[in-house]
């Protein structure tokens, strides 16, 4: 199975900063790569598609990049509301994670 | 609207099965997509464990293939976990969720503790 390493795996920004959270792949994914947000009690939500692509709904704020084995996502100026984990999930074969960013505000 | 709602004993003793249901609204699950099963453990790893298509074909996780079962029932626009001979490892938050390359539309998740 594919590999998943994310990092960090605990992150704190303060409201504005650009925070960036990265994910390697195990072996070659091409851009086979989503991200999630997850906040407290609720359903995971889907960000970014296929590495780059940006759900629909979602603040341009969010925004992924990369592809082959190492891929990240940025968010441009961190709100509030973002306080949440987040975590990548590769489907170049049967789907893996990556272990999680809690992301908090300073 | 599309939404999932898993239910099922949130208890469940070591050796018996685990039982899940995902009842889907707004979208047949017989129209396209696969239904799949993903759970959370404790300390947060996540784990895909399989998927029913919508013409009814599965897939697994290749570490679960022994142990696990997929059903649906169309009438009820319902998918259905089974997961045999659970141990305390198998303590999780399970989810359903729709997939095509992404998973989109996920419920809320029912945690189920394995436990004598």
């Amino acid at each position: 199975d594919i590999q998943m390493t994310q990092s960090p795996s605990f992150l704190s920004a303060s409201v504005g900063d650009r925070v960036t959270i990265n994910c390697k792949a195990s072996q070659n994914i091409n851009r086979y790569l989503n991200w999630y947000q997850q906040k407290l009690g609720e359903a995971p939500k889907l960000l970014i598609y296929n590495a780059n692509s940006l759900q629909t709904g979602i603040p341009s704020r969010f925004s992924g990049s990369g592809s082959g084995t190492d891929f990240t996502l940025t968010i441009s100026s961190l709100q509030p509301e973002d306080v949440a984990t987040y975590f990548c999930l590769q489907h170049n074969s049967w789907p893996t994670f990556g272990s999680g960013t809690k992301l908090e505000i300073k | 609207e599309i939404q999932l709602q898993e239910s099922g004993p949130g208890l469940v003793k070591p050796s018996q099965s685990l039982s899940l249901t995902c009842s889907v609204t707004g979208y047949t699950i017989t129209s396209g997509y696969d239904w799949s099963w993903i759970r959370k453990f404790p300390g947060n790893k996540m784990e895909w464990m399989g998927y029913i298509s919508y013409s009814g074909s599965t897939n697994y996780n290749p570490s679960l293939k022994s142990r696990i079962s997929i059903t649906r029932d169309t009438s009820k626009n319902q998918f259905f976990l089974q997961l045999n001979s659970v141990t305390t490892e198998d303590t999780a938050t399970y989810y359903c969720a729709r997939y095509s390359d992404y998973f989109d539309y996920w419920g809320q998740g029912v945690m189920v503790t394995v436990s004598s």
